[in-house]
């Protein structure tokens, strides 16, 4: 079974320019999170989907990111534009189906990035 | 809201010593608690959950019980192994700790 997949790896911007991350998750998952990592903390959760429908987004900075997940599949988290304090790595996860925090999340390998 | 402290690392011991990663949460309910795990490289992946209280979870030779009395959920070992060095991450929901890095020589 393929694992959730994250695309780019690495991204180096300067600040105010824009950057996209794209997530695809296990197929027949219904439920997808992206989360901020910044160095030595623990992940923070940005947006939380559930199918096309964004279940949480209370932590994510809407004047300057975004995210979609048109079709209930793959994902994509935007930031426009780029501050310094934006440097970090951006996990993308999936679970099965409820969403509620009480099931196994399964986690893609980020993408690093960082602004200058 | 729901919360975990976890204890902060670095972590560096031998092989085969003895291994204990604190968490407390705090929580309304009794949800599930989960410790995730960050080789070096790798993206994060499950290392054991427990859903209820009482529970036990076991992974790898790895234990946490899920300590309603105290709100607590640490991670144990007794004997590590060079390959056990890590990031170690204990979540409630969708919040997680700070991590704790574990460094075993050999």
């Amino acid at each position: 079974e393929a694992g959730v997949a994250q695309s780019p790896r690495y991204k180096i911007i300067e600040k105010r320019q824009s950057v996209a991350f794209w997530c695809n998750p296990i197929s027949g998952h219904a439920t997808l999170y992206w989360y901020q990592q910044i160095l030595g903390q623990g992940p923070k959760l940005l947006i939380q989907f559930q199918n096309n429908g964004v279940v949480d987004d209370s932590q994510l900075p809407k004047d300057r990111f975004s995210a979609e997940r048109l079709k209930g599949v793959d994902s994509t988290l935007k930031i426009q534009p780029a501050k310094l304090e934006d440097s970090a790595v951006y996990l993308c996860a999936s679970s099965l189906s409820g969403g509620s925090g009480q099931e196994t999340q399964y986690f893609g390998p980020g993408t690093r990035l960082l602004v200058l | 809201g729901d919360s975990v402290t976890q204890m902060e690392g670095p972590v560096t011991l031998s092989e085969e010593a003895c291994l204990t990663i604190n968490c407390t949460y705090t929580a309304t309910g009794y949800p599930s608690l989960f410790w995730y795990v960050q080789y070096p490289g790798e993206g994060l992946q499950l290392l054991l959950k427990a859903t209820k209280a009482d529970d036990k979870g076991s992974n790898k030779g790895f234990e946490a019980t899920y300590r309603k009395e105290t709100t607590s959920f640490h991670l144990e070992k007794g004997s590590v192994q060079v390959s056990d060095s890590a990031v170690y991450f204990c979540a409630l929901k969708l919040s997680f700790g700070a991590g704790t890095t574990v460094t075993v020589r050999a």
